[in-house]
């Protein structure tokens, strides 16, 4: 298994500009989530979803989308870049409820 | 909601002494308690998970204890090598999809 893979690794986006993070898990996890780690912070929910086609916000959820059209993918979407979402994004799965999170390697992304 | 501290933010320790972190949350309700370590660079990865039923679990150089009393755990890690210098994040779960909050995390260096 790949486990959960994340694209791209590194991006720099001009403010105002739009991106899609893509995040694919083969682990045939239901849950699925988007955090974001800002410097010397903790990890914080964006969004998450519980199943292919059912999608629910986080604690910081606003500048983004998401959708899940499928088990396996679950992209995250800004759609006008700012700064303050300048941060390294995780993508994470788990299988149940209380069992570990399996995490992507993140996505370093710049807003300048 | 949660709120999750801890304690402290950096720790520097000599390789083979013993090291302990601290968090506190906020929601008597939270019952699933766990820590991951992330490498510099790297994702997260779950080391170490307590649940509210039992007080301690220890693996290998690693324990959590969890006072749900007076709503903290800890972590602790002896025997420090140098290949634990990483930062180490706690969180706390109620056990619903949305509601895991991680602290700030604990910068370990463990000096040879």
């Amino acid at each position: 298994n790949a486990g959960v893979t994340q694209t791209p690794k590194f991006r720099i986006l001009k403010i105002g500009q739009s991106m899609t993070l893509q995040c694919t898990q083969d682990m045939n996890h239901n849950y699925m989530y988007w955090y974001r780690q800002d410097p010397g912070m903790g990890l914080k929910l964006i969004y998450y979803s519980v199943g292919a086609g059912i999608t629910d916000k986080g604690e910081v959820p606003n500048g983004y989308n998401v959708s899940r059209s499928t088990t396996e993918d679950f992209p995250l979407r800004l759609e006008l870049a700012a700064p303050s979402q300048t941060s390294v994004y995780f993508c994470a799965s788990h299988r149940e409820i209380r069992t570990e999170q399996y995490f992507g390697p993140g996505t370093r992304l710049t807003v300048t | 909601g949660e709120n999750v501290e801890q304690h402290p933010s950096t720790l520097s320790v000599q390789e083979g002494d013993s090291a302990v972190i601290k968090c506190t949350y906020s929601d008597s309700a939270s019952n699933y308690f766990p820590w991951y370590k992330q490498e510099l660079g790297k994702r997260p990865q779950l080391i170490i998970d307590i649940r509210s039923n039992v007080g301690e679990k220890k693996d290998q150089r690693i324990a959590v204890t969890l006072n749900k009393t007076a709503k903290h755990f800890s972590l602790h890690i002896t025997e420090t090598q140098p290949e634990d210098s990483a930062v180490y994040f706690c969180a706390a779960s109620k056990g619903n999809n949305n509601d895991m909050r991680f602290g700030a995390g604990t910068r370990l260096t463990v000096k040879p």
